[in-house]
């Protein structure tokens, strides 16, 4: 079955880390770049981070670039989000994604993602 | 950066109505433009790329067009299925891959 599971999410005190995963299964893991998005509880959604197939690109969101990383383990079809000195700004569900390029590499768009994990940040 | 804008943000219309929404790019995006369905509790889902490509598996009365700066979303006959959220994306590689607000489509 061709899907990606989130985990790693829960409640986590302000200023603290915590790394969310996102596991590939049915479908060629490295082929494929990885989009995190997150939802605010009743907002819109927000994109993150992409990451580009091979690796060799990685962007993040201007204001969450420093304390978002973005790594992966082929060996376990996963990628992974490390959010560090988290606030309550972060609070939300975070959905990673399948993503594809199109147009000779000059756009891409996400396919498939998962069913998101929820993160609070609360004291 | 690139900025998007949508309008309505609600919509309220009535089962076979044709219904269109638009999304506006600060900059020309050129046809780089995605459109995503989300129903409460539940993951965005793919329905247009390339601003006028429907995603395989999508209906064939959602319609997107545009290019440039403006960009919209068509349902040429609201189904139960359709009330959700809608939302634009920037698909130019180089980001950011920003969403736009948001349109929420409600029964009239």
């Amino acid at each position: 079955q061709v899907q990606l599971v989130e985990s790693g999410g829960g409640l986590v005190q302000p200023g603290r880390s915590l790394r969310l995963s996102c596991t590939a299964s049915g479908f060629t893991f490295n082929a494929y770049g990885v989009q995190w998005v997150r939802q605010a509880p009743g907002k819109g959604l927000q994109w993150v981070a992409t990451v580009w197939s091979d690796g060799t690109n990685e962007f993040y969101e201007d204001s969450l670039r420093g304390r978002f990383t973005i790594s992966s383990d082929n060996s376990k079809t996963t990628m992974y989000l490390q959010m560090t000195s988290v606030g309550v700004e972060d609070t939300g569900v975070y959905f990673c994604a399948r993503v594809i390029s199109f147009a000779g590499g000059r756009g891409v768009y996400f396919d498939l993602s998962g069913q998101g994990t929820l993160v609070t940040v609360s004291s | 950066d690139i900025q998007l804008t949508q309008s309505p943000s609600f919509l309220s219309a009535s089962i076979g109505d044709r219904v269109t929404m638009t999304c506006r790019a600060s900059q020309a995006i050129s046809i780089y433009l995605g459109w995503y369905q989300q129903k409460p509790g539940k993951a965005p889902q793919l329905l247009i790329y390339a601003a006028s490509t429907l995603q395989n598996g999508v209906p064939s009365r959602f319609s997107g067009s545009g290019s440039g700066t403006e960009f919209t979303l068509t349902i040429s006959s609201l189904q139960p299925e359709d009330f959700a959220t809608y939302y634009c994306q920037n698909l130019r590689s180089y980001p950011p891959h920003s969403f736009g607000p948001g349109t929420k489509l409600e029964i009239k």
